[in-house]
């Protein structure tokens, strides 16, 4: 119930080319919807997040698609770079919980954009 | 500048040395936690504190403990260390108004 699931693990993708990367969950209570970026050796950070309210949210070339109906969200990254190689985390929070900061993340994936 | 920091960045110890993780933000944050990040389980929470001597479990807190006498700091201990515990550690903070957690650089941690 608690599970968010992620795939692909590993993503290679030519440079110009689109990155898509794919989450699911199961708790319909789940009402934010962050993705994080890490790079090596580094903490994760904040790429873009939404609410189930909405069903896509843009920022630059990152994109939220969401599907309340199939418990379904995905990130988009349009015209990948070199410097989009990172590992990727979605997430998922309740704000109302007793336990308000908690995020369950994914298993992550890491992305490798080749020149 | 805004930030989560976190020492020791590496530590090797032995199983059973008893050892202690700092965490400190300075942003004036309510809320911060414990995450360990492991391959193939992304990163899951140990402990979270909504405030000062205000903290409670997390998915995975059995041989951690921590505490929060100040606002800023938030360290992690482990009282008796296994090679289980071997991972790496993130610590976060974010306000209580806002979602956005904002996350320490990691301690990779080797217990041998």
């Amino acid at each position: 119930q608690q599970q968010v699931k992620q795939s692909p693990q590993s993503l290679i993708v030519q440079k110009g080319g689109i990155s898509i990367i794919n989450c699911a969950y199961e708790n319909t209570a789940f009402d934010y919807f962050p993705w994080y970026q890490q790079f090596p050796g580094k903490g994760p950070a904040l790429l873009i997040a939404i609410r189930p309210d909405v069903s896509e949210k843009k920022e630059g070339r990152f994109t939220i698609s969401f599907n309340k109906s199939a418990k379904q969200f995905s990130l988009h990254i349009m015209d990948s770079q070199p410097g989009d190689s990172a590992t990727y985390f979605c997430a998922a929070s309740i704000k109302g919980s007793s336990n308000t900061g908690k995020l369950i993340f994914g298993q992550g994936t890491t992305l490798q954009v080749k020149p | 500048e805004a930030q989560v920091t976190q020492n020791p960045r590496y530590l090797i110890t032995v199983t059973g040395k008893k050892l202690t993780v700092t965490c400190s933000q300075n942003m004036n944050h309510e809320y911060m936690s414990w995450y360990r990040q492991d391959p193939g389980l992304g990163l899951r929470q140990i402990y979270y504190s909504m405030n000062v001597e205000v903290t409670d479990k997390g998915d995975v807190p059995e041989g951690y403990k921590v505490s929060r006498k100040e606002k800023r700091n938030f360290p992690l201990i482990l009282e008796s260390p296994s090679p289980n515990q071997t991972s790496l550690y993130f610590c976060a903070s974010s306000s209580m108004r806002k979602e956005t957690q904002y996350f320490g650089p990691g301690t990779r941690l080797l217990v041998l």
